[in-house]
């Protein structure tokens, strides 16, 4: 099946500094990617849409300004976490949507902020 | 999107089948049922999909009955791998809307 990876699988950071996390499709073009966060013991909740060449579309609640996700080509969508804080240390999780509409979940990224 | 309800965990031994029922009332037309497996750590792996009577693959078996407002996920014959978090989706047929987790059921598999 197709695969999704993310760089780096784990990072900590000190608070007040940002952090890039990269998430790839290996073997397959995405027009559009997804960025979810996890909680310890909680579901995943959807971040934002990204989208090839356009703004992503960010849910309720999140700060864009915070979580800056660009999604340069149709193989690579990235999140920076702007000025991370101790309460931003969660486990973030990518997908990117395949031509026929199904989603390819990556690895995961377990960000640490001390 | 169609509202999911599952259990929130279960318990089995090893060698037995589980069932795993997940209920969407508000089941669209177009919408289908998926399936995710995921273990600690780790991102979602698909399991399976369907629309409607029964699905199978080499992982698992997926029954919907005729009204489509339920779902049950079968695993045959579990082992201690099998112990993960298991999330029912219902997911729209068209557009780009993206996948929304509920809270999943938590499978623990006991020697």
């Amino acid at each position: 099946g197709a695969v999704v990876s993310q760089h780096p699988s784990r990072v900590i950071c000190k608070s007040g500094t940002s952090v890039k996390i990269e998430c790839r499709s290996l073997d397959f073009q995405a027009t559009t990617m997804f960025w979810y966060r996890q909680f310890p013991k909680k579901s995943l909740m959807l971040m934002a849409t990204s989208n090839e060449g356009s703004k992503a579309t960010y849910e309720q609640g999140v700060e864009k300004d915070k979580f800056l996700i660009n999604h340069a080509s149709l193989t690579l969508s990235t999140l920076t976490v702007t000025s991370a804080h101790p309460e931003d240390s969660s486990f973030y999780i990518c997908s990117a949507r395949g031509l026929a509409g199904e989603q390819y979940f990556g690895p995961g990224t377990r960000l640490t902020v001390t | 999107l169609a509202k999911t309800t599952q259990p929130i965990s279960m318990d089995s031994y090893e060698g037995q089948e589980v069932n795993i029922t997940c209920s969407h009332n508000n089941i669209a037309t177009n919408d289908y049922i998926t399936w995710y497996q995921q273990f600690p750590s780790q991102g979602p792996r698909f399991i399976i999909q369907g629309y409607k009577t029964k699905v199978t693959n080499e992982v698992a078996s997926l029954f919907i009955p005729a009204d489509r407002k339920s779902s049950t996920l079968s695993l045959p014959r579990v082992s201690l791998s099998d112990t993960a978090v298991y999330y029912c989706l219902v997911v729209q047929n068209s557009g780009n809307t993206p996948l929304v987790f509920g809270k999943g059921t938590r499978l623990s598999v006991i020697a």
